[in-house]
């Protein structure tokens, strides 16, 4: 399966815990995304990588969350001290580098629960 | 005027009719315009896209219609079938390369 990876696919704790989230883009693509997606809404972009560089992050990243590609392949998507309004489906998408198409790759994303 | 906004919320069509899903932008930095399919407990995936220099693009029973004047565009799916009840979302890039989501419709195919 040549396709986005994401583990665990789901992840339920306790507030206050941290939780790290991983992701497998396809190979050879240079961009990865992080999403959050809430139930009934479309997904919200969080940040993304070119390769290793983290370009853009949204307003929506508190200073609990950070996120690594650290050697331009796979990511980790860390929350601090979670809270119950961090549960959500966390998305990652890949796309290659090139300024026509930008087809997002999305994996099956890691649904997380916090009690 | 990052928005993108869509409608229907929710959908339901008979078997073998005409699924029309509508959306609607303001910025005219826009330039490429995808659709996404959702199926419950799955990432989305890449259904159609069009760019602005094109009004109309079709793949299969999927047609995308762009109306840059309007800002508007629209995804038609012919002869619906129950395999395509899932929820649509449409998308717009922005100048930073980034994708404004629409909040999605919920697409039932009653057979």
């Amino acid at each position: 399966d040549t396709g986005v990876s994401q583990d665990p696919r789901h992840k339920i704790t306790k507030r206050g815990q941290n939780v790290t989230f991983r992701c497998d883009p396809i190979s050879e693509h240079n961009r990865l995304y992080w999403y959050r997606q809430t139930l009934g809404q479309g997904p919200e972009f969080l940040t993304y990588f070119q390769n290793e560089a983290q370009l853009e992050k949204s307003r929506l990243l508190s200073d609990r969350f950070s996120a690594e590609r650290p050697k331009g392949s796979f990511s980790t998507l860390e929350i601090q001290r979670t809270e119950q309004g961090d549960s959500a489906m966390y998305l990652c998408a890949s796309s290659p580098l090139g300024v026509f198409g930008n087809e997002q790759f999305f994996g099956p994303g890691t649904r997380l629960t916090v009690l | 005027q990052q928005q993108v906004k869509q409608s229907p919320q929710s959908l339901i069509v008979q078997k073998g009719g005409i699924s029309i899903i509508n959306c609607a932008y303001e910025n005219t930095a826009f330039d490429y315009f995808p659709w996404y399919q959702q199926f419950p407990g799955k990432g989305p995936a890449l259904l159609i896209a069009i760019r602005p220099d094109v009004s109309e693009k079709k793949e299969g029973r999927f047609t995308i219609s762009f109306n840059k004047s309007a800002k508007q565009f629209s995804l038609h799916i012919m002869d619906s079938q129950p395999g395509d009840s899932a929820t649509y979302f449409c998308a717009a890039r922005d100048s930073n390369y980034q994708l404004i989501w629409g909040a999605g419709t919920k697409l039932i195919i009653k057979p």
